[in-house]
């Protein structure tokens, strides 16, 4: 089955400064790569997402970036400010025609710091 | 807001119960995954349906069950249940039509705690 690596698991930068979320996936099958912000005590939201047939992606101050070769996807936050700070999760999934479920990164608690 | 409910937000419970998760997806999503998240396993995959149909397993245990009814409601129901059981169960919906990878909505949670 596929499996999700995500880096750091904790990231702290000043407000105002760029952030980098990388993961990387297992499955060559995996085609479609969603973000998911969750704030304390509620579901986790999709912020952006990437399907494997494109290389980069942005919304705003934030953008996706695919590299199918290494099996690599980052997020990165710009100008950040005191909201972003969250737990940001990674995810893959393709397998099985489109009906498995995601295959989640264990998370990266980011703190902005005033 | 994601237009996913589920109810209740918590639920406290004893060693060997059952308990029943209700979610409703988002108007026009006939997809409805499960998921389970705790502190040492993460976000976890449990179970998909579409339109009333299973789809795919993930790691769902044999005591754990589940359904999608005509209106596209669904319940998880949890039996026996252990310590270990206690975490956050989320639902997701998705459009899906007939295949490929779509966007997953989140619910808020149902919080379980046993004791």
């Amino acid at each position: 089955g596929e499996n999700v690596e995500q880096h750091p698991s904790t990231l702290s930068v000043q407000e105002g400064d760029s952030a980098v979320i990388k993961c990387t996936y297992s499955d060559s099958a995996s085609n479609y790569f969603p973000w998911y912000k969750q704030e304390l005590g509620k579901g986790p939201q999709l912020i952006i997402d990437i399907r494997s047939n494109v290389g980069e992606k942005k919304d705003q101050r934030i953008a996706v970036t695919l590299n199918k070769t290494a099996k690599h996807f980052s997020l990165h936050i710009t100008e950040t400010q005191p909201e972003d700070s969250a737990v940001y999760f990674c995810a893959a999934t393709g397998g099985g025609g489109g009906a498995d479920g995601l295959t989640f990164g264990k998370g990266t608690h980011l703190i902005i710091q005033p | 807001d994601s237009g996913v409910t589920q109810t209740p937000k918590h639920l406290i419970t004893a060693t060997g119960q059952r308990v029943t998760l209700r979610c409703s997806p988002r108007s026009g999503d006939l997809s409805v995954y499960w998921y389970q998240q705790s502190l040492d396993q993460g976000l976890q995959f449990l179970i998909h349906y579409y339109n009333g149909e299973e789809r795919a397993k993930g790691n769902i245990l044999e005591r754990f069950s589940a359904q999608q009814f005509p209106d596209l409601h669904s319940e998880l129901n949890l039996s026996s249940l252990e310590l270990g059981d206690s975490a956050l169960y989320f639902c997701a919906s998705s459009v899906v039509p007939s295949g490929g990878s779509y966007e997953q909505y989140f619910g808020p949670g149902t919080r379980l705690t046993v004791t």
